[in-house]
């Protein structure tokens, strides 16, 4: 079964540069999330996308920007990068089953970012 | 938005029956109670999911009494390969990790 794609899997940078990270969903999903997971750290909430339209938004730094678009693959903008950027950003898609509550998200493998 | 509170970590045998409990004292109404596993370097991985009572899959059980307070992740006859985070999410839609209980599985 297709599973969510990220690219780059693995991305170096300088600080202060800018790094885009890119999500395609499983298809006929309609719903990506981006996370973030620092060293050691538990994945925090970035912001999620509906239908193309944000959804909700979590602790993304003003830094960083995403987007949906219409063949609802998603990327993650993040510029001005800092050290304290380094980490796993993991991207998620699902299907709204809002009438049953499921929820069940599926993961990508994630970009790992490292700034140097 | 509902916190979770969960063992840190936990230590078991291969083929024994392990069981963790989540509390989540302020669980919403609409508010599911759902299981993600990760390894380390891969994302989290879905487990199971319940609104009360047990739910059952070819992987777990979740057990949820009535006041839906806590919940309880039986994992029968782990494996080496169970070793692992296990996150106890309230979800509303986006998913809010809070700190997972490490399961470490011994031959």
């Amino acid at each position: 079964a297709a599973g969510v794609i990220q690219s780059p899997r693995h991305l170096i940078k300088e600080k202060r540069e800018t790094a885009t990270l890119k999500c395609y969903p499983i298809p006929r999903h309609d719903t990506v999330y981006w996370y973030q997971q620092g060293p050691g750290q538990d994945p925090q909430f970035l912001i999620s996308f509906y239908e193309k339209m944000q959804s909700d938004k979590g602790s993304i730094p003003d830094r960083f920007s995403a987007q949906q678009f219409s063949d609802y693959h998603s990327e993650l903008n993040m510029s001005s990068l800092e050290l304290g950027d380094s980490a796993l950003y993991f991207c998620a898609s699902s299907s709204m089953l809002r009438d049953r509550g499921l929820n069940e998200q599926f993961f990508g493998p994630g970009t790992r970012l490292t700034v140097l | 938005l509902a916190k979770t509170t969960q063992p840190i970590s936990m230590d078991s045998y291969e083929g024994q029956e392990v069981n963790i409990t989540c509390s989540h004292n302020n669980i919403a109404t609409n508010d599911y109670i759902t299981w993600y596993q990760q390894f380390p370097s891969q994302g989290p991985r879905f487990i199971i999911q319940g609104y009360k009572t047990k739910v059952t899959n070819e992987v777990a059980s979740l057990f949820i009494p009535a006041d839906r307070k806590s919940s309880t992740l039986s994992l029968p006859r782990v494996s080496l390969s169970d070793t692992a985070v296990y996150y106890c999410l309230v979800v509303g839609g986006k998913l809010i990790f809070g700190q997972g209980t490490e399961l470490s599985v011994k031959p």
